[in-house]
């Protein structure tokens, strides 16, 4: 079955950092483009980051510069390391595969990160 | 700030068709970019509805449909039924952003 599990959310401070994982299984994540897209609560979707399969990565405007994309072959895992967080950045972070011409599925169950003092 | 413009809230009654419109630019779809379009029930993750413009993932019923005509993109429900009150959203490529768009969302109510 193909399945992504995401884990690591929880509450951290302004300033500080976090490190998001997406356990992959049924599928390779390096043969695949991986994305993190997150949601503020009661509002809609958006795209933060993604890694291709040549290991090309790009940001949104918002997250570039603090967020790192990576993936572990080995493990066919995806992370997103966070940091210098702000409160803005309060969401549930999804992390989805996708391709050319194929939209993002399967997306994980999402984790919840909470940026406040 | 979202590049794709959706209403934000539509509503029919059981039986009735709904579309959504999905409205871009020349930088997105009106680029030749796919449109893909997802639903997300209450409380859960987005799930892929229709994608490439006009495929409907294997599972996905064939009351919904979707279609693109140069800087937009519609998904329309047909038969709506009370499972179908979700959130929708379109999604493209964006090469101004170098970077993948979602659209602001539709809130569908069946009354």
């Amino acid at each position: 079955e193909v399945q992504l599990v995401e884990s690591g959310g929880g509450l951290v401070q302004p300033g500080g950092s976090l490190r998001l994982s997406c356990a992959a299984s049924g599928f390779t994540v390096s043969s695949n483009y991986m994305s993190w897209v997150r949601q503020a609560l009661g509002k809609g979707l958006e795209w933060v980051s993604v890694i291709y399969g040549d290991g090309s990565t790009n940001y949104a405007g918002s997250v570039k510069g603090r967020f790192t994309i990576s993936r572990d072959n080995s493990k066919n895992t995806l992370y997103l390391q966070m940091n210098s967080l702000r409160a803005e950045d309060t969401a549930v972070y999804y992390c989805a595969r996708h391709n050319i011409g194929w939209g993002f599925d399967p997306w994980g169950q999402g984790t919840l990160v909470t940026v406040s003092s | 700030q979202s590049v794709l413009t959706q209403p934000p809230s539509m509503s029919g009654a059981p039986g009735q068709r709904v579309t959504i419109s999905c409205t871009g630019s020349s930088s997105n779809i009106g680029a030749g970019y796919d449109v893909h379009w997802y639903q997300q029930l209450p409380g859960t993750a987005p799930k892929l509805l229709i994608s490439g413009n006009d495929n409907r993932p294997s599972g996905v019923p064939d009351r919904f449909s979707g279609s693109k005509s140069g800087t937009s993109a519609s998904l329309a429900i047909t038969g709506l039924q009370a499972e179908d009150e979700a959130d929708y959203y379109c999604q493209s490529y964006d090469s101004s952003l170098s970077g993948y768009v979602f659209g602001t969302g539709t809130k569908v109510t069946v009354l």
